[in-house]
């Protein structure tokens, strides 16, 4: 059973828009959310992430919303760059120390001129 | 420069010949993570490590080893790996008191075996 869940496996967006990746979780033991970027031949980067007590946290032009009724978050990026062409990984885990990662399956965004 | 290692980067077998992909990380992390990725199926954990001895599974064990005899090293072995063992391999570690559990990772192993 999947647990944590992207739906949109790509998207396409131009330069200077937003991008709107979003993620489902089953799970409502989850405690926090974090999402990762992943460019070709490289390992997964961290990007953000979001505590389940909050509902939003914003980095410069990235930002991530949480809906725990919804058992949903999605990633904003604004503006949209073209750097920012990657696979976006959600990933979910329980309580802090140390918990396990839950990957989502990752959603391809491509960002053109 | 904080990082995670692994060798090779790249490496085509045969079937059922035992093969190790080392991992090591400069970050005195308690925790490392296998995973493997696949094509539709995201990053799934193979095993991971809470300290120096201890180890457990994860979601798709079956057909590795893993051993943690020393802190910064966590090799990843396939006694005698086979086709579906196909895959791009990734080791992560992450510090006992991160408090939103990030993991940072290696650049991977993509492996083939024929």
């Amino acid at each position: 059973d999947q647990q944590v869940k992207q739906n949109s496996p790509s998207l396409s967006v131009q330069e200077g828009r937003i991008s709107i990746l979003n993620c489902d979780y089953t799970n409502s033991m989850f405690d926090y959310f974090l999402w990762y970027k992943k460019y070709p031949a490289e390992g997964p980067t961290f990007l953000i992430s979001i505590s389940s007590i909050k509902d939003k946290n914003e980095d410069g032009r990235f930002t991530v919303f949480l809906n725990k009724s919804a058992k949903h978050l999605s990633l904003h990026i604004v503006p949209s760059q073209p750097g920012d062409s990657a696979v976006y990984f959600c990933a979910a885990s329980g309580t802090s120390g140390y918990s396990t990662l839950t990957f989502g399956k990752g959603t391809m965004l491509l960002v053109s001129p | 420069e904080a990082q995670v290692t692994q060798n090779p980067r790249y490496l085509i077998t045969v079937t059922g010949k035992k093969l190790t992909v080392t991992c090591s990380q400069n970050m005195n992390h308690e925790y490392m993570s296998w995973y493997r990725q696949d094509p539709g199926l995201g990053l799934r954990q193979i095993y991971y490590s809470m300290n120096v001895e201890v180890t457990d599974k994860g979601d798709v064990p079956e057909g590795y080893k893993v051993s943690r005899k020393e802190k910064r090293n966590f090799p990843l072995i396939l006694e005698s790996p086979s086709p579906n063992q196909t895959s791009l391999y990734f080791c992560a570690s992450q510090a006992a008191g991160a408090f939103n559990n990030e993991q940072f990772f290696g650049p991977g192993t993509r492996l083939t075996v024929l």
